[in-house]
C-alpha cells in the first residue's frame, strides 16, 4: 500500500522569502503525486500533480515541485511567499485504484 | 471555473442519528469519491463511486455507510447510526478521469 511523509508539521517564512516543503512516499509503482492546499475554511485545492514525464512540474500560485524517482520525494517550492500562502499543505500519492493517501500535512505560517 | 459543491457546510447531530450528506459533484464529471478527515489525523479515503456503483472502499467504509447518486447531479454520503468517531469534516470529491480529483469545501460533522 502507498504511504507519504510530510516530515514537517509546521513551518513559518518571512513574507517575501523562499519556501520548499518535502514530501517521501513508498509506493512500488511509478505513482501519481499531487499537491493541494487548504485555506482555513476552504476546502482542498489542487495546486499540482505529476503523472510521467519532465520531473519539474509547474502548478498554479507559483507553486512548482520536483520528482526524485531516486529519493522517493516530491518536494514543494515557491520562490517568493506571499502573505496569503499561510495554509495548510498536502502531500498525496495515487496508485492504480486512484484512490489517494494523503500525508498528515505541514502548516505553514507567513509572518510580515 | 466550476466546482464540487458540498451541503451542509456544518452539522451536528445525536449519537444514533442518520445524516446524510451531500454533495454536487462538478457537471460533466463520472468519478466521485468520499473522504475524511478526523481533527488532528490525515485525510483518509472512504469510498470511490464509477459508473452507479462502488469502485473501491476503505475498511472504514462499514455497512454504517452507503453512497448514492440519486438524480444526475447529487451525490449522498449516508450514516446510518452515527457513532461519536464518527465526528470529522468529509470531503466529496470528483474526477473526470480517475487520476485527479478536485475536492469540495468539505461538511463538519459533529456527533454528539
Amino acid at each position: 500500500a502507498q504511504s507519504v511523509t510530510q516530515p514537517d508539521i509546521h513551518i513559518t517564512v518571512s513574507e517575501g522569502a523562499s519556501l520548499e516543503l518535502r514530501c517521501n512516499y513508498s509506493y512500488g509503482a511509478t505513482p501519481y503525486l499531487f499537491w493541494y492546499v487548504q485555506s482555513p475554511g476552504q476546502g482542498l485545492q489542487l495546486l499540482l500533480k505529476y503523472f510521467s514525464g519532465d520531473t519539474l512540474v509547474q502548478g498554479i500560485k507559483g507553486f512548482e515541485a520536483e520528482f526524485k524517482r531516486s529519493q522517493s520525494s516530491f518536494n514543494l517550492r515557491k520562490p517568493s511567499v506571499h502573505w496569503s500562502d499561510a495554509a495548510e499543505y498536502f502531500c498525496a500519492v495515487g496508485a492504480r485504484d486512484y484512490k489517494l493517501s494523503f500525508g498528515a500535512g505541514t502548516t505553514v505560517t507567513v509572518r510580515a | 471555473e466550476p466546482e464540487v459543491t458540498q451541503t451542509p457546510s456544518h452539522q451536528v447531530t445525536q449519537m444514533g442519528q442518520e445524516v446524510i450528506l451531500r454533495c454536487v459533484p462538478i457537471s460533466n464529471h463520472l468519478y466521485f469519491y468520499w473522504y475524511r478527515q478526523i481533527l488532528g489525523q490525515k485525510v483518509e479515503f472512504l469510498v470511490s463511486f464509477y459508473n452507479n456503483e462502488i469502485s473501491e472502499k476503505s475498511e472504514i467504509f462499514d455497512d454504517q455507510f452507503s453512497v448514492e447518486r440519486p438524480d444526475g447531479s447529487n451525490f449522498t454520503l449516508k450514516i446510518r447510526s452515527t457513532k461519536l468517531e464518527d465526528s470529522a469534516m468529509y470531503f466529496c470529491a470528483s474526477s473526470e478521469s480517475p487520476e485527479t480529483q478536485y475536492f469540495g469545501p468539505g461538511t463538519r460533522l459533529l456527533v454528539l
